[in-house]
């Protein structure tokens, strides 16, 4: 079954700093991999996605993540963090063939200025 | 695009209570997904629908929970008596499926509080 493991339930980091968020994963077969971000009150959002086209992935607002397969992670990176980054960040799974996703569950991150 | 609807916003009843909820996915989307989210259990899977038909209801709690989509542009989740573990956020969410890669969409949710 494929999982997901969010290292953190909070993360705080000044602003202008680095953001990293750690997710690792478990599938037995080649995963499809997503970030989803949500501020307060709201829905998620897709920041991006892996789908084996490339191993780093570039999204919106800044972010990105790497697939490192040997480590089977697929953490979430912004260089200099904005106060508007402050959400909660997830990551998820898909199993190919299927349409479910498997979510962790999530990380807080708070920007402080 | 409007996005995916949802009503209502917010929903506070009482124990026993019938409690209905409603998406509207994005127009062209052909799969449909509810989930629920809360502090202990996170987000959750509770049934989806491909071309207005249920493909997994495993994540369905109890018989207490139903769902229907009786066309591609709404769907409810009915939950009958409620109680008060069911409080939460419930969201749906749409994608077109094409292959595994397809983005779902959310809605903002309705926060549901059972008394």
């Amino acid at each position: 079954a494929q999982s997901v493991t969010q290292l953190g339930s909070h993360v705080s980091v000044s602003e202008g700093a680095l953001v990293l968020l750690r997710c690792n994963y478990s599938s037995s077969v080649p995963p499809y991999l997503f970030w989803y971000v949500q501020y307060p009150n709201q829905g998620l959002q897709l920041l991006l996605k892996y789908t084996s086209a490339a191993t780093l992935v570039k999204g919106i607002n800044g972010f990105e993540a790497e697939f490192k397969k040997s480590e089977t992670s697929f953490h979430l990176t912004k260089p200099s963090a904005h106060m508007s980054d402050a959400a909660e960040y997830f990551c998820a799974v898909k199993k190919g063939g299927s349409e479910k996703l498997v979510f962790g569950k999530g990380t807080k991150l708070t920007v402080n200025p | 695009d409007a996005g995916v609807i949802q009503s209502p916003r917010h929903e506070v009843t009482e124990m026993g209570q019938e409690v209905t909820l409603r998406c509207k996915p994005i127009s062209g989307h052909n799969s449909l997904f509810w989930y629920r989210q809360t502090m202990m259990r996170g987000l959750e899977l509770l049934i989806y629908f491909n071309n207005n038909v249920p493909i997994d209801d495993s994540g369905m709690p109890e018989d207490r929970f139903s769902a229907k989509m009786p066309n591609a542009s709404f769907s409810t989740l009915k939950i009958q008596p409620s109680e008060p573990r069911d409080s939460a956020v419930y969201f749906c969410a749409s994608s077109f499926f094409l292959d595994t890669t397809d983005t779902q969409y959310f809605g903002p949710g309705t926060r549901l509080t059972v008394l």
